[in-house]
């Protein structure tokens, strides 16, 4: 069946330190979201890419969308501990989305 | 302020019990879900609704039931016949399939 997967499963950094988490699929969606989940919370919206080869920028996190529309990354600059929590993608296709397992980072201070 | 109440936030059940799980959301969103989170796991799709009156289901309906009589409620029934219910319920709802989901916060369910 359709699948997206994610990876790392998990990520321990510095403080300070860059962090990137990936999402890929094997077929072509028409958009892939992006959701971050605090621990004990419940997911919130980040953003969503459309257009093959996009790249949008939220403050220290960059998202982008692969030319091909089968893969996508999450990179976040100089984390802080405010980053921790787990991030998920999200991608829709053929009427459904399909969340990724998500990426659980640890940041340490 | 719009969004999504889930209630209760913890709830505990004997085996045996149905229970049911509360989903109200204020935002005028036609569609709206209920995801099954085990620790450590992503979302499971359990049941979707796109319009009032009717309702999907998901990868894992077995052992759960929904309604959808106002576009506003979406209630999760979780029955006897679900062998392994404790999990994090989340209830999400969108305008449309495409956009962005809106989560409640949650409800924990435990089996005692």
């Amino acid at each position: 069946g359709q699948q997206v997967m994610q990876i790392p499963q998990y990520q321990h950094v510095q403080e300070g330190e860059d962090f990137t988490t990936y999402c890929n699929s094997s077929t072509t969606l028409s958009n892939i979201q992006w959701y971050k989940q605090r621990p004990g919370g419940h997911p919130v919206f980040l953003i969503q890419l459309v257009k093959s080869g996009e790249v949008k920028k939220q403050k220290r996190l960059t998202f982008q969308f692969g030319e091909a529309k089968k893969n996508s990354s999450l990179h976040i600059t100089a984390t802080q501990t405010t980053d921790v929590g787990t991030y998920f993608c999200a991608g829709f296709r053929g009427g459904k989305t399909i969340f990724g397992a998500g990426t659980r980072l640890f940041v340490k201070a | 302020d719009g969004g999504i109440t889930q209630s209760p936030k913890y709830l505990f059940r004997k085996e045996g019990q149905n229970v049911t799980l509360s989903c109200e959301q204020n935002l005028n969103h036609d569609a709206m879900y209920w995801y099954r989170q085990d620790p450590g796991q992503g979302l499971r799709l359990i049941y979707y609704s796109q319009i009032v009156n009717d309702f999907q289901k998901g990868d894992i309906a077995e052992g759960y039931s929904v309604s959808r009589e106002k576009k506003e409620s979406f209630p999760l029934t979780v029955t006897s016949a679900q062998k392994n219910p404790t999990a994090f319920y989340l209830c999400a709802s969108t305008p449309d399939r495409v956009a962005g989901y809106t989560f409640g916060s949650g409800t924990r369910l435990t089996v005692v």
